[in-house]
């Protein structure tokens, strides 16, 4: 069955980067687009960008461009999302999702993980 | 950049139909999906490509896209569909999620 199992919760200070890992099992990982997308506590989604894994290619949300980066090995069937230079309002849960075929929409999704920034 | 809107709630009694809107300018030029968030989960989705239903998705969810508006439509409402509802569209290779709408089932 299809999985994505992200790494654990963090804690950063301000200014910091963090590096979160989504590890996909059950399909065949560079066939399918791997979206990012974020929650703050009581907020709502947002989306961060996507990557595809066979490729490489990458497309942020202009929020995050300069800040976010997105990348993969294949070979662990693994994709990343870095987002540095932290502030406290970038606290929030943050999600990989599989991209389904040729639409936008996230098939399945990992578990979460919660990034914390705090001084 | 391309926004949508979605109402903060909207309520239904048990077996009624819960209507859910999300719009946007030409909306209906583009696909939507929602996605179900029960507190403390990971989204689900529940429509793509405007009214396809992932496997597994109750035939009671249903969608539509037309104008400026796509619907999500939940016909029989039971107590377990009460949760956080989001859609989604693409513009120009880029996405974006509306606000959320808050299902109250009671």
């Amino acid at each position: 069955q299809v999985q994505l199992v992200q790494s654990g919760a963090e804690v950063k200070k301000p200014g910091a980067s963090v590096k979160v890992s989504c590890r996909a099992s059950g399909y065949t990982f560079t066939n399918y687009d791997i979206n990012w997308v974020r929650q703050a506590t009581g907020q709502g989604l947002e989306w961060m960008g996507w990557m595809n894994p066979n490729s490489g290619n990458t497309v942020y949300a202009q929020k995050f461009q300069g800040r976010v980066t997105m990348t993969r090995i294949t070979s662990i069937s693994t994709a990343y999302m870095e987002l540095s230079s932290l502030t406290s309002e970038d606290t929030a849960v943050y999600y990989c999702a599989r991209r389904l075929g040729g639409t936008c929409a996230g098939d399945y999704w990992g578990q979460g993980t919660l990034v914390t920034v705090s001084s | 950049s391309y926004e949508v809107t979605q109402p903060p709630s909207v309520s239904v009694s048990p077996g009624q139909t819960a209507s859910i809107t999300c719009s946007g300018d030409k909306l209906g030029e583009k696909y939507a999906s929602w996605y179900q968030q029960r507190p403390g989960q990971s989204p689900i989705l529940v429509i793509y490509e405007d009214y396809k239903r992932p496997s597994g998705i109750p035939e009671r969810f249903s969608g539509s896209n037309s104008g400026n508006t796509a619907t999500l439509t939940i016909s029989g409402t039971q107590a377990v569909d009460e949760a956080d509802y989001y859609c989604q569209t693409w513009d120009t290779s880029t996405a974006v999620f509306g606000g959320g709408t808050k299902l109250t089932v009671l």
